[in-house]
């Protein structure tokens, strides 16, 4: 089945740590997202790429870093330089424009500093 | 500033009750505006509208857009304990997406 993977589920970090949030697709989508969601806000955009090798920043890049080396895949890493990194994460994707086709989600990472 | 406004925050009915959710944008370059409904994890699609007074339906939901208002609702008929969820709009101007905070819906039995 086509899909957006996301790991891990939950994602335990110390203070000053690096990790990465792995997100991966098999629907040949050409744009991927993403996400942060944090309680009684919205999801606000991080990074979103629309082709390999290129992406860009969205509201809230600072802290975080990406690469695009595949179609298929679309990691996130969330620095230490990222004040305050507990939060719901989720990555998307899309055919292209998805003002004319909308997201698809994965099932989301829950980052929590310890 | 382009923001997404859903009111109310939080809801909760009882089943068979009929709600209304409210979404009003204002952001440049509008294209079109998405409602999503989120469980426990990722969102999921429910509607995607571009055109004013044009409903869009599926089963219990509908939803509706007006362009001149800038606002868009949703609204769930008979509502049953499985449309509990946080229900999210989303307006789109082109690359960008601007969401909501979500309408939280808690239907009791």
């Amino acid at each position: 089945d086509g899909g957006i993977t996301q790991s891990p589920k939950y994602l335990f970090r110390k203070e000053g740590q690096n990790v990465t949030l792995s997100c991966e697709q098999n629907l040949n989508h050409d744009a991927m997202y993403w996400y942060r969601q944090d309680p009684g806000q919205g999801l606000r955009l991080i990074y979103y790429s629309q082709i390999v090798n290129d992406f860009q920043k969205g509201d809230i890049a600072e802290g975080y870093s990406v690469s695009r080396e595949k179609k298929e895949s679309f990691p996130l890493t969330v620095t230490s330089a990222q004040k305050n990194p507990t939060a719901f994460y989720l990555c998307a994707s899309s055919i292209g424009d998805a003002g004319s086709y909308g997201y698809t989600f994965g099932s989301g990472t829950r980052l929590t500093v310890v | 500033e382009d923001k997404v406004v859903q009111s109310p925050l939080s809801l909760v009915v009882h089943e068979g009750d009929t709600v209304t959710l409210n979404c009003s944008y204002e952001v440049t370059n509008f294209r079109s505006l998405l409602w999503y409904k989120q469980e426990k994890k990722a969102p999921t699609f429910l509607f995607m509208l571009t055109s004013s007074g044009i409903e869009k339906k599926s089963g219990r939901l509908s939803s509706i857009l007006d362009k001149k208002e800038l606002f868009s609702i949703l609204n769930i008929t008979a509502t049953q304990t499985g449309d509990s969820a946080v229900y999210l709009c989303a307006a789109n101007t082109g690359n960008q997406f601007y969401f909501g905070t979500g309408t939280s819906l808690t239907v009791i039995p």
